[in-house]
């Protein structure tokens, strides 16, 4: 069983492009994640996807959006980048049940953004 | 506005000593807590949880503490280890809105250091 991966791992952009991130989910797992995490900052949650559809989404810009395919991997793009966005970019999958439980979120091991 | 708070930056323990670490929190919808470990270059991992109608939860080394009146957690590792060393993490998420549960808010984290 895989656990959860991002690609790339690194990337360096410049100001105004775009970019995007991807995560393979782990195995069994139909909800996907994004947190950013900045320099000496806690992961910040960015938005929630559920069978393909945005299901929450934190105080990001709309320039921040996301994807998720039927086989529950995920992207997620950035538009329009600025230098705030350098940070480390993580994807959380966990399974989601029909119930009221707490599932836990396990993590990948991020794709760390330069924007220059 | 920082709803959970790691107010320690760093920590250094001696092996084999307790180490315990802190995290407040503001909001009182937050009733799932979870601690995560950080290496450098890899993803937050899972440690352990605390449902809001508990207020202990053991797990090997590891044991979480929750008082609720006080909006206080706490991570107990005991006997710590070298292998310890790395930046914890505490995390929140409140209720349950149709899937917004799985939103963790988290501290800034507090990095461990166990002196053999």
């Amino acid at each position: 069983e895989t656990g959860v991966t991002q690609s790339p791992t690194h990337l360096i952009k410049t100001r105004g492009q775009q970019v995007t991130l991807r995560c393979s989910s782990q195995s069994g797992h139909n909800t996907v994640s994004w947190y950013q995490q900045a320099l000496g900052q806690g992961p910040q949650f960015i938005f929630q996807y559920y069978r393909e559809e945005e299901n929450g989404r934190g105080n990001f810009p709309p320039r921040f959006s996301g994807l998720q395919f039927p086989n529950y991997s995920s992207e997620l793009n950035v538009n329009a980048l600025e230098l705030d966005d350098s940070a480390l970019y993580l994807c959380a999958s966990s399974p989601r049940t029909s119930g009221f439980s707490k599932e836990t979120q396990y993590f990948g091991p991020g794709t760390r953004l330069l924007v220059l | 506005d920082q709803q959970v708070k790691q107010n320690s930056p760093s920590l250094s323990v001696q092996e084999g000593r307790i180490s315990i670490l802190n995290c407040d929190y503001t909001n009182s919808m937050f009733d799932y807590f979870l601690w995560y470990k950080k290496y450098p270059a890899e993803g937050p991992t899972f440690l352990i949880s605390i449902s809001s109608i508990k207020d202990k939860n053991e797990d090997g080394r590891f044991t979480v503490f929750l008082n609720k009146s006080a909006k206080h957690l706490s991570l107990h590792i005991v006997p710590s280890q070298p292998g310890d060393s790395a930046v914890y993490f505490c995390a929140a998420s409140a209720g349950w809105s149709g899937g917004s549960n799985y939103k963790l808010t988290f501290g800034k984290g507090t990095l461990l250091t166990v002196n053999p």
